[in-house]
């Protein structure tokens, strides 16, 4: 286990739904990011977080909207997603980049998300 | 925008050969990480070489840096079935903070 846990594992939702990924770390970093992955695309950046403070939005629609309450945990909320929002999401941490850490990023096992 | 390309996009050998990825970068770049991914899980961290290193070991893993010609690869040695799984390259920029870009993957496959 690389120390990054994220709930649910799997999530199936309607369009007009509102349901909320967590993230969670245990390895004491400061940085926290969200990831989309999508099938035979690049893992795509959606947004940074830093001390608490989101310092990088990747022009990600306002559908999703993340919350970092503490250095350790991080939420993504979801509202009125669209089917092409099906996805496999995840979650990382790292310390902020450093010259003698390097930003080597641990990540959770991901949230597979459906949306019908 | 810096962007990490793996080559070859899939590689199939059997178990005990060697496995060579290779990804390339558009712009100068702090680090260059590879990362691991077993299907429909998250990445794990492999192995990182920093912009002035030229070669780096990790158990069967070698990977080399060519900062002139902007590519790096990964070298698995002696290769089993459970090394399996998608390859990522990732690197950070001088000027990307925390940011790390990830390249679209090599898929290997190793055959008992």
């Amino acid at each position: 286990e690389t120390g990054v846990t994220q709930t649910p594992r799997h999530l199936v939702m309607g369009m007009t739904n509102k349901k909320s990924l967590k993230c969670e770390q245990h390895l004491g970093h400061n940085a926290m990011y969200w990831y989309k992955q999508s099938a035979k695309k690049p893992l795509e950046l959606m947004f940074v977080y830093n001390f608490k403070e989101q310092t990088e939005n990747n022009s990600v629609p306002s559908r999703f909207s993340p919350e970092c309450p503490n250095s350790s945990h991080l939420f993504l909320h979801l509202h009125t997603l669209q089917p092409e929002d099906s996805a496999l999401y995840l979650c990382a941490s790292s310390h902020r980049q450093s010259a003698t850490f390097g930003n080597e990023q641990f990540f959770g096992p991901g949230t597979r998300l459906t949306v019908l | 925008s810096q962007q990490g390309e793996e080559d070859p996009q899939a590689l199939s050998i059997q178990e005990g050969e060697n496995a060579t990825m290779n990804c390339s970068y558009k712009t100068s770049i702090n680090n260059l990480q590879w990362y691991r991914q077993n299907s429909g899980r998250g990445l794990v961290h492999l192995i990182l070489i920093r912009s002035n290193e030229r070669e780096k070991h990790s158990g069967r893993l070698r990977v080399t840096l060519d900062t002139s010609k902007k590519s790096s690869s990964l070298l698995i040695t002696a290769s089993r079935a459970a090394d399996t799984a998608s390859y990522f390259c990732a690197t950070d920029g001088e000027t990307s903070g925390s940011r790390l870009t990830f390249g679209e993957g090599t898929q290997l496959t190793v055959n008992p």
